[in-house]
């Protein structure tokens, strides 16, 4: 069974700076997903950024990019210029692409992000 | 606007008493899923759903039951028998088809015990 690890329960950062929050994962198989999701104090899950395992390139997204190592099953996110609107709970999450799982996702425990003014 | 709607925001069981969490969505989207979360947890994954009519459990299934008579629909029954039903429960839904549709999230309900 995959794990997703979260290492950081907490993390803060002044605003404009940058910050890097880090996930690891555990798996046996060579082709997957993953995501990271912010859940503001809405509670709503949003998509923030998505990278494919075959793609050697970091995905990026405005002022979110991540920087995946396959060989070390590392995903993290970084922030630039944070804003006090991505104060929220970031998840890490890993997605198989077996079809037999209806690619469900396996969450990390999620890392608090507080933006300082 | 597409989207996941899930009702009621707010819900309250009493003892030994069944209750149930709606989840619409008008996405066309043919995979559905219920997640638990827990306080300073991740989610859990309850049920999920990839076609009407056909639906599996999760890893956290006990307690809980779903269907899925429609492709816009699919409930979540909290049943007596789940003893700690206090929590965050979040739906959501994405494509059947493609390898890499995200999963898309309802705002979630919050249930708690009177």
């Amino acid at each position: 069974a995959q794990t997703v690890t979260q290492s950081q329960p907490e993390m803060s950062v002044q605003e404009a700076e940058t910050v890097t929050l880090s996930c690891t994962y555990d798996t046996s198989e060579s082709d997957y997903y993953l995501f990271w999701y912010k859940q503001p104090p809405s509670r709503q899950m949003i998509l923030v950024i998505r990278q494919e395992a075959y793609k050697q390139q970091n995905a990026t997204e405005n002022r979110f990019s991540v920087n995946f190592q396959k060989a070390a099953k590392s995903f993290s996110l970084k922030i630039s210029d944070s804003q006090l609107g991505d104060a929220a709970m970031y998840f890490c999450a890993y997605r198989s692409p077996s079809s037999g799982s209806a690619r469900q996702l396996t969450f990390g425990s999620g890392t608090q992000l507080t933006v300082l003014p | 606007d597409g989207g996941i709607t899930q009702s009621p925001k707010y819900l309250f069981r009493k003892e030994g008493q069944n209750v149930t969490l709606s989840c619409e969505q008008n996405l066309n989207h043919d995979a559905m899923y219920w997640y638990r979360q827990d306080p300073g947890q991740g989610l859990r994954l309850i049920y999920y759903s990839q076609i009407v009519n056909d639906f599996q459990k999760g890893d956290i299934a006990e307690g809980y039951s779903v269907s899925r008579e429609k492709k816009e629909s699919f409930p979540l029954t909290v049943t007596s028998a789940q003893k700690n039903p206090t929590a965050f429960y979040l739906c959501a839904s994405s494509m059947g088809r493609g390898r890499n549709q995200p999963q898309h999230f309802g705002d979630g309900t919050r249930l708690s015990i009177l």
